[in-house]
């Protein structure tokens, strides 16, 4: 069974960069489509991006000048870095699976994490 | 973007009560819609795929249906663990948008 799990800080600064980490188990991630949705307080959803089974990326436009997604696959895992956030990038982050060989839609959820941006 | 307007924000039912979740696209959208369900502190899962396509695994309650601008989640006789948040998210375009979300809530 595929499983995901995000880790990273739960605190940035401001200005600085946000980075999490996607472990993934039961799957390879050079199969698929792996992305990055997160939740705002008040239950907005936004998706952020994802990276493909060939390592290809795609991402939001309202994120790309601050947006990377890295993968390792000898680790099997998926990375997130944000730059220069701002308080309101505080959100849980979710990694995630695409359906089937599609990126457009999500079948297998990490838990989430949240991460608070303040100084 | 793709503006996804859903409606009610919240619905408050009883228990057998069989609902309908409405979610509106800003333009035509074909059937490229699908449905998630978040409970309290978990994860969201995916119900419903296409507008249409069923997801293996989930309750056959649950149902979508439209195409175009207008979109129904329909859940057959509400169970009390079904009271959660129903949000659909449109793939048509490449930036993948998601509504506001309808919370399914105990009257």
């Amino acid at each position: 069974e595929v499983q995901l799990q995000e880790s990273g800080p739960g605190l940035v600064k401001p200005s600085q960069s946000l980075s999490l980490t996607c472990s993934v188990t039961g799957y390879s991630i050079t199969s698929n489509y792996w992305g990055w949705i997160r939740k705002f307080p008040g239950n907005k959803m936004e998706w952020m991006g994802y990276i493909s089974y060939s390592g290809s990326t795609s991402y939001n436009p309202s994120l790309k000048s601050r947006i990377s997604i890295t993968r390792d696959t000898s680790k099997n895992q998926f990375f997130l870095q944000l730059n220069s956030v701002t308080t309101e990038d505080t959100a849980t982050y979710y990694c995630a699976r695409g359906y089937g060989g599609y990126s457009d839609l999500f079948a297998y959820w990490g838990q989430g994490t949240l991460v608070t941006v303040s100084s | 973007n793709i503006v996804l307007t859903q409606s009610p924000a919240t619905l408050s039912v009883t228990p057998g009560e069989s609902v309908s979740l409405s979610c509106r696209a800003s333009q035509s959208i074909s059937t490229s819609i699908h449905w998630y369900q978040q409970k309290s502190n978990e994860s969201p899962r995916l119900l419903i795929k296409y507008a249409s396509q069923s997801i293996s695994g989930i309750p056959s309650r649950f149902s979508g249906s439209g195409s175009g601008t207008d979109f129904t989640l329909s859940i057959n006789r509400v169970e009390s663990e079904d009271f959660s948040i129903y949000y659909c998210q449109q793939s048509y375009s490449s930036l993948y948008t998601f509504g506001a979300g309808t919370k399914l809530e105990l009257k």
